[in-house]
């Protein structure tokens, strides 16, 4: 099993780009999540999906949108992209009804914008 | 919302000692989980140990202990026999049953002497 992967690794983007940030898991998770890392701080919660078809706003969304067309697949969008987008994110996965609740990150995107 | 703090944004142990990070948190629910995960400098983000709220004992896993005290809403995990492969980022993360979301505290970087 490969887990969690994203594509791409890292990526430059100019002010006022789109890009579209792929997570695919094969662990038949039903809840996938996008988070960004910013220095000296946490993860913050930017969407998240309860499952195929479903999406939800977390903690940070705005300039975001995301979609779940299939249940492996959680896709992030930057419409216009601004450099306070600039950050590190992460996709992650999770089992419902599991007795740990633990979440299966992947490898983390880098992307900056200029 | 939930909050969760980590007072101390680095702190450092010589190798095969014991060092404590610190971990409070504030909720008024009363199902809930709580993680630490550590970042190395690969990005990839690493379950350390998890707590379920509803035990009262506190979680191990080999060289790692938590010290839950639910009514101070306090989770610390202690290190023992430090590593150099322990040096990394270390986030403390609270996982709401009710909002089927994951908070992150700040962190708190680890360096180990040899």
């Amino acid at each position: 099993n490969a887990g969690v992967t994203q594509t791409p690794k890292f990526r430059v983007l100019k002010t006022g780009q789109s890009m579209t940030l792929l997570c695919a898991q094969d662990m038949n998770h039903e809840y996938m999540y996008w988070y960004r890392q910013d220095p000296g701080m946490g993860l913050r919660l930017i969407h998240y999906s309860v499952g195929e078809g479903t999406t939800a706003k977390g903690e940070v969304p705005d300039g975001y949108n995301v979609s779940r067309l299939k249940k492996q697949n959680f896709l992030l969008g930057l419409e216009s992209a601004a450099p306070s987008q600039t950050s590190v994110y992460f996709c992650a996965s999770s089992r419902p009804g599991s007795a740990t609740y633990e979440q299966y990150f992947g490898p983390g995107t880098r992307l900056t914008v200029t | 919302a939930q909050t969760v703090t980590q007072s101390q944004p680095e702190m450092s142990v010589q190798e095969a000692e014991t060092v404590t990070l610190s971990c409070t948190y504030d909720t008024s629910e009363s199902d809930y989980y709580l993680f630490w995960y550590k970042q190395p400098p690969s990005r990839q983000m690493i379950l350390v140990i998890r707590q379920e709220a509803y035990k009262q004992q506190n979680a191990t896993e080999n060289r790692f202990s938590v010290n839950f005290q639910k009514a101070a809403k306090s989770f610390s995990l202690k290190i023992s026999d430090s590593q150099l492969g322990d040096a990394a980022m270390y986030f403390c993360a609270y996982y709401s049953g009710s909002a089927r979301q994951l908070t992150f505290g700040s962190g708190t970087q680890l360096t180990v002497l040899p």
